[in-house]
């Protein structure tokens, strides 16, 4: 079975706080996305990465940062944390560069609160 | 105009029924489509893809596509209390490197 695993699964940070959020995946997948998950908007793409030391922009990119340094792992950081975002996020993988992109496997989420 | 809208529902359904869930995209070039199951305080697990136009069934699931109308849906038969989910659909957009998902539709198959 896939494992996706997240390190953190809640976590209260302080506004402009650095936050770091790791997310390490066991099957050797080559893409590897962020997801933030809010009530009413559903998720929202923060960033993806295609390959190591890759990374794209999603639709919400705006006071992200990530970092692949090695394939299995892909960390979000968020340098000067916001009350707005307050959410939970979601780390995925999937194995295909074809259109099973779509195919995720996800990890169980990490819940941030910012105050 | 959303790129993956769905009904938010809740779509309350007996039990033993068929319950069908909608969803239209906006992206004419989409050619690959899911549909995640997320439980309440869970996070979304894949239980169907769909690429070509038709129908596609698997077990109790069975996926529909028209890309004419860009819509996909999602019947289940035989509804279950353990089918009582949140149903996301999903879209590769954005020339197929980007997946879309829509707000989700709460399903609630009660007994």
């Amino acid at each position: 079975d896939v494992k996706v695993t997240q390190s953190s699964r809640y976590l209260v940070k302080r506004t402009g706080e650095k936050v770091f959020l790791e997310c390490v995946q066991d099957m050797d997948h080559e893409n590897m996305f962020w997801y933030r998950q809010d009530p009413g908007l559903g998720l929202r793409l923060i960033y993806f990465s295609y390959d190591v030391k890759m990374k794209e922009k999603g639709d919400i990119p705006e006071g992200y940062s990530v970092s692949r340094e090695k394939k299995e792992r892909f960390s979000l950081i968020l340098e000067s944390a916001s009350t707005n975002q307050t959410s939970m996020y979601l780390c995925a993988s999937s194995l295909y560069p074809d259109r099973r992109t779509g195919e995720l496997f996800f990890g169980e989420g990490s819940r941030l609160t910012v105050l | 105009q959303k790129e993956v809208e769905q009904n938010s529902g809740p779509l309350s359904v007996p039990e033993g029924a068929i319950a069908s869930l909608n969803c239209t995209y906006s992206d004419r070039v989409s050619q690959s489509f899911f549909w995640y199951r997320q439980y309440s305080g869970k996070s979304p697990e894949l239980i169907m893809s769909i690429y070509s136009n038709g129908d596609k069934e698997d077990g109790r699931f069975t996926a529909q596509l028209n890309k004419a109308s860009q819509y996909v849906s999602l019947l289940i038969r035989d509804s279950q209390p353990s089918d009582s989910a949140t149903y996301l659909c999903a879209v590769l957009t954005g020339g197929g490197n980007k997946l879309t998902f829509g707000t989700g539709t709460q399903l609630k198959v009660e007994l």
